[in-house]
């Protein structure tokens, strides 16, 4: 069964750096999504992206943050400036169709800002 | 998107039917149920999603009252893996939306 997958597992990195987490959506899939959870918190929605453009996007999602499908099978988020408050699990997922809505979710990515 | 109310936790033996209830009085006629859940920090996962009909798949079934404003999941023969947060969303669908999680039902399967 197809699945997301998304590299690396866990990222630590220093305050002030730029981080890209990484993501290959499910192959025919055209929607795709990131999510974060910070620790014991509830999962937030930051962006979705659809032909090659943002859908929407939260609050969260400021200037420091940045979407980008490189080519047909990446889908990446860049964290230009990282503060310690980005520490967080990062969730890509994709869907297939607007009308069936349902969205596939990978494993996430760990992200330690020290 | 309509606000959702669920239990914080419930237990359920395992091999027993795990009926997770959810209201969402202030549902619109173009809102879906959508039900994920999440295992343990691992990415949230799609479980069934319906309008007014009842809906099974081959993880659950969707049970939605006639006025819509509230449902419950099924899992029928829960195990030990089913151990999870499990969350109801209400949203409509058609369009490149984002869900939006609550805090959801920590189900615990007891052996």
């Amino acid at each position: 069964e197809p699945e997301v997958t998304q590299t690396p597992s866990h990222q630590v990195t220093q305050m002030g750096q730029e981080v890209i987490l990484r993501c290959v959506p499910i192959s025919n899939h055209l929607y795709f999504y990131w999510y974060r959870q910070i620790l014991g918190q509830k999962v937030e929605f930051l962006v979705s992206f659809y032909n090659n453009e943002i859908s929407e996007k939260s609050e969260i999602f400021d200037d420091q943050f940045s979407v980008e499908r490189p080519d047909g099978s990446n889908f990446t988020l860049k964290i230009r400036s990282t503060k310690l408050e980005d520490s967080a699990m990062y969730f890509c997922a994709s869907g297939r169709s607007e009308s069936l809505g349902e969205q596939y979710f990978g494993p996430g990515t760990r992200l330690t800002v020290t | 998107d309509a606000k959702t109310t669920q239990p914080t936790s419930m237990d359920c033996a395992e091999g027993r039917a795990a009926n997770l209830p959810c209201n969402h009085s202030t549902i619109s006629g173009n809102e879906y149920v959508y039900w994920y859940r999440q295992i343990h920090s691992q990415g949230p996962q799609y479980i069934i999603h319906g309008l007014k009909n009842n809906e099974t798949n081959e993880m659950a079934s969707l049970i939605i009252t006639e006025d819509r404003k509230s449902s419950t999941l099924i899992l029928p023969h829960a195990t030990l893996r089913d151990t999870a947060v499990y969350y109801c969303i209400v949203r409509v669908t058609g369009s490149a939306r984002q869900l939006t999680f609550g805090s959801g039902t920590q189900l615990t399967v007891l052996p």
